[in-house]
């Protein structure tokens, strides 16, 4: 088991265009999490899968914001027509009956 | 709405002294996690605590949710530089979702 993995590691963009990042869970955990984070603050809820399924998804989520979980293991994330206020850390989380929750190391994203 | 306020939001000594961290809600939280997260890594769990009144020891670290499952403390005992670095505490909601606090900064100068 290596953990979940989230790929890229830094993303540098310019405003406007569309990124996407990948996050892969441990594999045995039917549970998956977005989260963004800036700097000195805690983890900000995005999206939570169970399996394939989208349960939730944050209110504060613009439409500009998308994740899918087409076979309820690995994940992306994209955000269309990327802002400045869209630069932070986005985290990847999972877990499973009830384990705490993994993190990988996330996607640091700079919109230039 | 559920919130989790954590104090201090920063704190700064010297190495071999003590510290205590709290995690304050009004809300009930079926567990409560401790996470310590480096700069450019993700958060990392050091301890969940499920019971309330129940204490748990990570060597130098001592962490306690309270009776009635509403808040937690975090103590390290003779701090390390080793042990500087952001610790955030998220308690787990009935939906499986995690409430977290704002986080302490942590900085323990040698």
């Amino acid at each position: 088991d290596t953990g979940v993995s989230q790929d890229p590691r830094h993303k540098i963009t310019k405003r406007g265009q569309n990124v996407t990042f990948r996050c892969d869970p441990i594999s045995e955990h039917n549970r998956l999490y977005w989260y963004r984070q800036t700097l000195g603050q805690g983890p900000e809820f995005l999206t939570y899968f169970q399996n394939e399924a989208q349960l939730e998804k944050s209110r504060l989520l613009s439409d500009r914001f998308s994740a899918e979980r087409p076979k309820g293991s690995f994940s992306t994330l994209e955000i269309q027509r990327t802002e400045q206020g869209d630069s932070a850390m986005y985290l990847c989380a999972s877990s499973g009956g009830s384990s705490p929750l993994h993190f990988g190391n996330g996607t640091r994203l700079t919109v230039t | 709405t559920q919130l989790l306020e954590q104090s201090p939001q920063f704190l700064s000594i010297q190495e071999g002294e003590n510290l205590t961290v709290y995690c304050n809600s009004s809300s009930v939280f079926s567990s409560l996690q401790w996470y310590r997260q480096e700069p450019g890594e993700g958060p990392v769990l050091l301890v969940t605590v499920v019971t309330g009144g129940e204490v748990k020891k990570l060597k130098r670290l001592t962490f306690q949710f309270g009776d009635a499952r509403k808040d937690s403390s975090l103590h390290i005992t003779a701090a390390q530089p080793g042990d500087t670095g952001l610790y955030l505490c998220a308690g787990m909601d009935s939906n499986y979702q995690l409430i977290w606090g704002a986080g302490t900064k942590l900085i323990i100068k040698p």
